[in-house]
């Protein structure tokens, strides 16, 4: 069983400040997503990794994908309360088939 | 953009009834979609994996008598929660791989069962 952990599972800042959140596993996947998910709705997709080494930034986020395809890390900068949200982070191998769940890090930013 | 439909959005059952759960992908043609639950505070764990004109395949631990799975088109499964119990109360999402590009999954908004 492929597990993915995330850290921290919960974060609380100040809008303005920046943030890390970090997805770790013990296994090699061949791409990692990050998703964001409201309270009462479906996750989200906000990025997809493919290679090792790769980064990628989604306007404020930026997402980096490690050498060994192990471990991503999504960093927030000059966070906004509409930043809000479960951020989870979703390993896969090949295709779109099963995809393991980190437990997620559920974040408020506060104005 | 891909869009994936479930219906309902939630609903409340008596204990010992049934209940169908919809995931439709609107736009697209999905042969294989994915069922996962929710409970509070935790993350998303996979049910099962919905394969078009075929058997469901479960995940360990699901009970598949329970969790009645149906996959007729391409763009249409169902999950039935068989005699519910309270304990199956929970937040249940699926999502569809499109048959292009790569590791792509769209999300359904979700259905909120409680049981009571």
């Amino acid at each position: 069983t492929q597990l993915l952990e995330q850290s921290p599972q919960f974060l609380s800042i100040q809008e303005g400040e920046n943030l890390t959140v970090y997805c770790n596993s013990s296994s090699v996947f061949s791409s990692l997503q990050w998703y964001r998910q409201e309270p009462g709705e479906g996750p989200v997709l906000l990025v997809t990794v493919v290679t090792g080494g790769e980064v990628k930034k989604l306007k404020r986020l930026t997402f980096q994908f490690g050498d060994a395809r192990k471990d991503s890390s999504l960093h927030i900068t000059a966070a906004q309360p509409g930043d809000t949200g479960l951020y989870l982070c979703a390993g896969a191998n090949g295709g779109y088939q099963k995809v393991t769940f980190g437990i997620g890090t559920k974040l408020q930013v506060i104005p | 953009g891909a869009v994936v439909s479930q219906h309902p959005s939630w609903v409340i059952c008596k204990s010992g009834t049934s209940v169908k759960i919809e995931c439709r992908s609107l736009d697209f043609q999905a042969t294989t979609m994915f069922w996962y639950r929710q409970f509070p505070k935790q993350s998303l764990m996979l049910m099962a994996t919905s394969n078009e004109g075929s058997k469901a395949t479960y995940e360990q631990g699901v009970e598949k008598d329970k969790f009645l799975i149906n996959h007729a088109s391409l763009t249409l499964s169902t999950l039935t929660v068989t005699s519910a119990h309270p304990e199956d109360s929970s937040f249940y999402i699926c999502s569809a791989g499109r048959q292009t590009g790569a590791n792509v999954l769209t999300f359904g908004a979700g259905s909120r069962l409680t049981v009571l």
